[in-house]
């Protein structure tokens, strides 16, 4: 079945205790995405990636990390957590067509 | 910043009628545009995506675009109490970056 996946999918954590988020996704997609969603705000990109090894900011990026060390893979580091980065996280692959496929989502709770 | 707007909602319509939500965009530059459906508590999933001006239909769907207006739309025919939900509307430019931009989406209800 083609998906995206993500874990963990629920995250309680205090600020500053490093944590990272994985998504992988098994349709050969080169471009892959974070966002998170906020009530009121959205969808934000926090990063994208168009293909291994190639990263680049989107409209949210600070508090974040990211690697693109294989096609299939593109976790989210979160190094220093902190409150407002409680939210909802969907990773996202998306087809040459560039129509995007999103994981089930991590909602993160920071202390 | 690019912006992408929509109606909050909500948006009542009755069961068998035809719902029509709204989305304009900033970005002249915008080449690719998306609906996205999202129920309470999942993830967005999406419904149809456009391209070039015109109309483009998918079952009970049907897209438009206006590029001169910067303004796309999704047209929702016969509709059932299965559609309510909150619809996103996405913008995609190749020419910087490829980032998306989504509006903070319209809630759709469906009367029975």
């Amino acid at each position: 079945e083609a998906q995206v996946t993500q874990n963990p999918r629920y995250l309680i954590t205090v600020t500053g205790k490093k944590l990272t988020v994985t998504c992988s996704q098994n349709m050969n997609h080169e471009y892959m995405s974070w966002y998170r969603q906020d009530p009121g705000l959205g969808l934000r990109q926090i990063y994208y990636s168009m293909n291994v090894e190639v990263t680049d900011k989107g409209d949210v990026p600070e508090g974040y990390k990211v690697s693109r060390k294989e096609k299939r893979n593109f976790p989210l580091i979160l190094e220093s957590p902190s409150p407002n980065q409680t939210s909802l996280y969907f990773c996202a692959s998306s087809s040459i067509r560039n129509e995007q496929f999103f994981g089930p989502g991590t909602r993160l709770t920071v202390l | 910043q690019k912006e992408v707007e929509q109606n909050s909602g909500p948006l009542s319509v009755p069961e068998g009628a035809i719902a029509s939500l709204n989305c304009t965009y900033s970005d002249r530059g915008s080449q690719s545009f998306f609906w996205y459906r999202q129920y309470s508590g999942k993830s967005p999933e999406l419904i149809m995506s456009i391209y070039s001006n015109g109309d483009k239909e998918d079952g009970r769907f049907t897209a438009q675009l206006n590029k001169a207006s910067q303004y796309v739309s999704l047209l929702i025919r016969d509709s059932q109490p299965s559609d309510s939900a909150t619809y996103l509307c996405a913008v995609n430019s190749w020419d910087t970056g490829n980032q998306f931009y989504f509006g903070t989406g319209t809630s759709l209800t469906v009367i029975p």
